[in-house]
């Protein structure tokens, strides 16, 4: 089945303790992102990945990496997680970087930073 | 930069009855634009999407959208709906590239029995 899939699904946390959240795609995309929600924002990129080491920032980066060493892996990490980045957090792929392509989501990974 | 505006935080709508979502986005060109459903629990599935042509689009589970430039509107219609369409939906925009998409805040749906 085709799936983007995040792990942990569910993370409690404490302010500056290092984690990383995993996103991994079946599909042989080249794209990849992270997005995070939060009431009354929608969603908001976080970064993206074009292909294999090539990755830029979106609208809010800040507090955020990524690597992207496999194409079918785009991990998330928070070297020193904050309250401020308490959210619901989503991966996305697709095919390629045009707009035509349909962007598949992962089933998200809700964060609480104590 | 593009923007999208949904001007209904929380819609309440009886089973059967027809449904309306709206939808403003801000772009100097030809935007694409997009509605997302997230259920609870669920990531975003997409509804349907605008790129050109005909501007009437149709989508998935019974929902279409009309794209009106003179309006800079985009929104979602159902004639009639279910219980399982009560999810949040999320319009978007995005430039050619695509690099750059931006989510309106949201609108929630509660169906009425």
């Amino acid at each position: 089945e085709a799936q983007v899939t995040q792990n942990p699904r569910y993370l409690i946390t404490v302010t500056g303790k290092k984690l990383t959240v995993t996103c991994s795609q079946n599909m042989n995309h080249e794209y990849m992102s992270w997005y995070r929600q939060d009431p009354g924002l929608g969603l908001r990129q976080i970064y993206y990945s074009m292909n294999v080491e090539v990755t830029d920032k979106g609208d809010v980066p800040e507090g955020y990496k990524v690597s992207r060493k496999e194409k079918r892996n785009f991990p998330l990490i928070l070297e020193s997680p904050s309250p401020n980045q308490t959210s619901l957090y989503f991966c996305a792929s697709r095919l390629a970087g045009t707009s035509t392509d349909t962007q598949y989501f992962g089933p998200g990974t809700r964060l609480t930073v104590l | 930069a593009q923007s999208v505006t949904q001007p209904d935080i929380h819609i309440t709508v009886s089973e059967g009855a027809s449904l309306e979502l709206r939808c403003n986005y801000s772009y100097g060109a030809t935007p694409y634009l997009f509605w997302y459903v997230q259920s609870p629990g669920q990531g975003l599935q997409l509804l349907l999407k605008y790129f050109s042509g005909d501007t009437l689009v149709q989508g998935i589970k019974g929902f279409e959208a009309e794209f009106k430039r003179s309006q800079s509107s985009f929104n979602l219609r159902k004639p009639s709906v279910h219980w399982s369409d009560a999810a949040e939906y999320f319009c978007a925009v995005a430039a050619y590239n695509n690099n750059d998409m931006r989510f309106g805040a949201g609108t929630r749906l509660t169906v009425k029995p």
